[in-house]
Order: C-alpha cells, then sequence, then structure tokens
C-alpha cells in the first residue's frame, strides 16, 4: 500500500513568487493534516480536512496560505505571495475517520526555502 | 490549550548505551500522548504511543515509555541503542476526541556512535 507522498519535495523560490505544495493521502483515508516546522522549532499545525472540508483552519498563518481538496482526494497548499518566514518544511498527513485517535500516517515533507 | 517540551535537542550516546529522552507535557484536559520518530529522508513514523489503559507502552524496537500523570511526563527510552536508532524523535500530544490534531515539542536529535 502506497503512503503519503509529497511532491515537490524540495521547493527555492524567491520572494514574491507563488509555489504550490501538494499532498497524496493514503487511499480511504478521509483525515488529511498539513503541518509546518519552521528551521529550529516544533512541528505545528496547519489545517486539517475531512473529506473536501475545511475542519479545522486555525493554524493558517494569514490569508498568503490557501489550503484545497479537490473530491476529497489529494490536497495542494498555495503560498501566493511567498515572504522570507514561509521558509520550512510542510508535512502532511492522513488518517482515516471514525476512529478515536487514529494514527496520523506521514508524507515525507517538502522542504521551501524562500530567498 | 496544548504544549510539548523536549528540552534536550541532541543527545549522543555511543552504541549499546542505555537512553533516555525527556517529554513533558501541558494541558487543561486528559491527552494522549505519542512519540514519532523521523529517520534521514523519510516522513514521521509513529513509534509509540499512550491512549489509556497500561502507563507503559513498547514499541517493537525496544523502546518503551511511562506515562507519569503526577508529573505530566512521557519519557522515551531504550536500554541498549544501536547505530540504526539514530533519527530524530518527537513527542506530541493531542485531545482524546475523534479530531486528533497533534501538538509536538521541538524534537531530540538521537546521534548514536560506535
Amino acid at each position: 500500500e502506497a503512503g503519503v507522498t509529497q511532491f515537490p519535495s524540495h521547493s527555492v523560490i524567491e520572494k514574491g513568487q507563488t509555489v504550490t505544495l501538494r499532498c497524496d493521502p493514503i487511499s480511504g483515508h478521509d483525515n488529511l493534516y498539513w503541518y509546518r516546522r519552521v528551521m529550529g522549532k516544533e512541528i505545528k499545525f496547519l489545517l486539517h480536512f475531512v473529506k473536501e472540508s475545511k475542519q479545522d483552519e486555525s493554524g493558517m498563518p494569514n490569508n498568503r496560505f490557501l489550503a484545497e481538496r479537490t473530491g476529497g482526494t489529494y490536497s495542494t497548499l498555495k503560498v501566493q505571495p511567498a515572504e522570507l518566514e514561509d521558509s520550512g518544511v510542510y508535512f502532511c498527513a492522513s488518517s482515516l475517520l471514525g476512529q478515536v485517535s487514529s494514527e496520523q500516517y506521514f508524507g515525507p515533507g517538502t522542504r521551501l526555502t524562500v530567498t | 490549550a496544548q504544549s510539548v517540551t523536549q528540552l534536550d535537542s541532541q543527545v549522543p550516546v555511543f552504541e549499546e548505551a542505555p537512553v533516555e529522552l525527556r517529554c513533558n507535557y501541558s494541558s487543561s484536559v486528559s491527552v494522549y500522548l505519542f512519540w514519532y520518530v523521523q529517520y534521514p529522508n523519510q516522513g514521521l513514523q509513529l513509534l509509540l504511543k499512550y491512549l489509556s489503559g497500561s502507563t507503559l507502552v513498547e514499541s517493537i524496537n525496544g523502546f518503551e515509555a511511562e506515562f507519569n500523570k503526577s508529573q505530566t511526563s512521557f519519557h522515551l527510552r531504550k536500554p541498549s541503542v544501536h547505530i540504526s536508532d539514530t533519527a530524530e524523535y518527537f513527542c506530541a500530544v493531542s485531545a482524546p476526541s475523534g479530531y486528533s490534531t497533534l501538538t509536538f515539542g521541538k524534537g531530540t536529535m538521537l546521534l548514536v556512535s560506535p
């Protein structure tokens, strides 16, 4: 069974540009989470989808970040325009719906560098 | 609100020595507790978790962690480490609800040398 995949693995962009990160969850996982780790700090929650609906987006830093989950399958996270402080590793995780504290399976992350 | 503290950013240890990675948490409600591990160039993997019941939980590769409610701790231990245990270890908590958003500590890099 394929795990959570993320694309690209690395992205280097200039300040002011746009970047779109993609996450493909494990098939059948209705929960999808985005997290971010800024260098030297903890991994922080960004938002949570249940199928195609945003369940919780309290961790989104500002309105330069837009997340979508088309048809409840893969998800994209767009940063527009990117700022220097957006640099970090963006993780995606997925889990089954309906199970208390269902294990979250993480992807390898996308390392974003804004110069 | 919940928070997790991992005081040690790096723990160097020799192969076959015991190790303890410390984790303390703060929460106004009961929590579930987790340890995740990230090997180089890989995603986070669940190492072990405490949801309820026995306060001592074990992983398949020899790690164990003990939930101590009075000390609000969930330290990770292994009696004898291997080179292959070199990785970054993250302690995390979640509220005991159906939507288990994780709150992580800053991580501890375990460096095992021969």
